[in-house]
């Protein structure tokens, strides 16, 4: 069974603080996105990694995608109120059926 | 991107009776997924409907208990049958903007609660 595994599961921290959420797994997949969902709606994808190694920056958010394509990791830089949400990795398998594993979760909290 | 609404968002229901939820999609897409979500935690696929074909899905969950259909490049229902308190969840559809882009937008999702 592949498995994404998350951490931390809970964060609550200030406004103005960083933090990095850690995507582990001991299987490759071929890609690994990284979503936000806030409360009664659906998940909205932040960026795609594809290569090892890569790294991707949208704004305050830095994404990186392990070299073995193994892990990944979101770093955001001085976090604010907006960034409050439930952050989701998933990880695309291709070998045998195509299909997305989704993380455990990570819950960040901001508080202003 | 692609622009998804469910219908309903929220129901309650007895136990033994069944729900339809409806997904509709404002492009033609090949790849739409059904999903389960515990609030707060994480998401379960349920199973990945391609158009014209039977939905695959995934251990732990058969067609008898959650029948999909996909008449269409645009709209997807799955139906929970047979209903128990446990069935109580957030069910979400998705969509894969394009084969192999390995970006998925997701719809508002559907809260169900059974009592």
């Amino acid at each position: 069974t592949q498995l994404l595994e998350q951490s931390p599961q809970f964060l609550s921290i200030q406004e103005g603080e960083n933090l990095t959420v850690y995507c582990n797994s001991s299987s490759v997949f071929s890609s690994l996105q990284w979503y936000r969902q806030e409360p009664g709606e659906g998940p909205v994808l932040l960026v795609t990694v594809v290569t090892g190694g890569e790294v991707k920056k949208l704004k305050r958010l830095t994404f990186q995608f392990g070299d073995a394509r193994k892990d990944s990791s979101l770093h955001i830089t001085a976090a604010q109120p907006g960034d409050t949400g439930l952050y989701l990795c998933a990880g695309v398998t291709t070998s045998g059926t195509y299909k997305y594993i989704f993380g455990t979760g990570t819950r960040l909290k901001v508080l202003a | 991107s692609a622009v998804i609404s469910q219908k309903p968002s929220r129901d309650i229901c007895q136990r033994g009776t069944s729900l339809t939820i409806q997904c509709q999609v404002d492009s033609q897409v090949t790849m739409m997924f059904w999903y389960r979500q515990q609030p707060g935690q994480s998401l379960t696929l349920i199973a990945t409907a391609n158009q014209g074909s039977e939905a695959t899905y995934e251990s732990g969950f058969v067609i008898d208990k959650f029948p999909i259909s996909r008449p269409n490049l645009t709209f997807s229902t799955l139906t929970v049958s047979n209903m128990s308190p446990e069935d109580s969840s957030i069910y979400l559809c998705s969509v894969e903007a394009g084969q192999g882009t390995y970006e998925q937008y997701f719809g508002p999702g559907t809260r169900l609660t059974v009592t």
